[in-house]
């Protein structure tokens, strides 16, 4: 069985611009969350879906955003970057359905300069 | 807002020794799980704990969840460098979805 397939595994972009990582989560899992992690913050939550929908958002600014597919794959985008944008993004895959074990992607490692 | 303190934050200990590691918060969650993670790469899932005063192990390491589902411990029995990593622990809230909340991590470090 698949895990979770994060993609690119490494950006660098510019300041302003704006980014869309990738997730494809386990197969027959309905959740995918999306992590922000940093070495002064630790593990921040960004957003879930579930079913197309968002079902819980985090404490980020508009300019982060995501979608879930029909399929359940995922996108976040990040407009107008910031220097403070440059972290490690983790999408999780967890069941739904009130199973909370989530299983994580390697990460797409995010550098603003 | 839910928080998780861990401590201690960072670890260096010999192969063969024992540790723990505290996993504290002020609120409830519906289950907690602990994480792995290596430079680099996403958290690896170790445990789900769901009932208060719960016991697991997992060969030499044993997770406790408090009875009153506010806090966690993790003990490694005879720690071996393989252990090496940041362990962290995250607790899911009771209002239901996936959002977790993450603890502020520990750093172990286990030598030959």
């Amino acid at each position: 069985k698949a895990g979770v397939t994060q993609t690119p595994r490494y950006l660098i972009k510019t300041r302003g611009q704006q980014v869309t990582l990738s997730c494809s989560p386990i197969s027959g899992h309905r959740s995918v969350s999306w992590y922000q992690q940093t070495p002064g913050q630790g593990l921040q939550f960004l957003f879930e879906y579930f079913s197309e929908t968002q079902r819980n958002k985090g404490n980020f600014p508009g300019r982060f955003s995501g979608r879930q597919f029909s399929n359940s794959r995922s996108e976040m985008n990040v407009s107008t970057l910031e220097l403070g944008d440059s972290a490690l993004y983790l999408c999780a895959s967890s069941l739904g359905g009130g199973y909370t074990e989530a299983f994580f992607g390697q990460g797409t490692r995010l550098t603003v300069v | 807002t839910q928080l998780l303190e861990q401590s201690p934050q960072f670890l260096s200990i010999q192969e063969g020794e024992n540790l723990t590691v505290y996993c504290n918060s002020s609120s409830v969650f519906s289950s907690l799980q602990w994480y792995r993670q290596e430079p680099g790469e996403g958290p690896v899932l170790l445990v789900t704990v769901v009932t208060g005063g719960e016991v697991k192990k997992l060969k030499r390491l044993t997770f406790q969840f408090g009875d009153a589902r506010k806090d966690s411990s993790l003990h490694i029995t005879a720690a071996q460098p393989g252990d090496t990593g940041l362990y962290l622990c995250a607790g899911a809230g009771t209002g239901g979805g996936n959002k977790l909340t993450f603890g502020t991590g520990t750093q172990l470090k286990v030598e030959l």
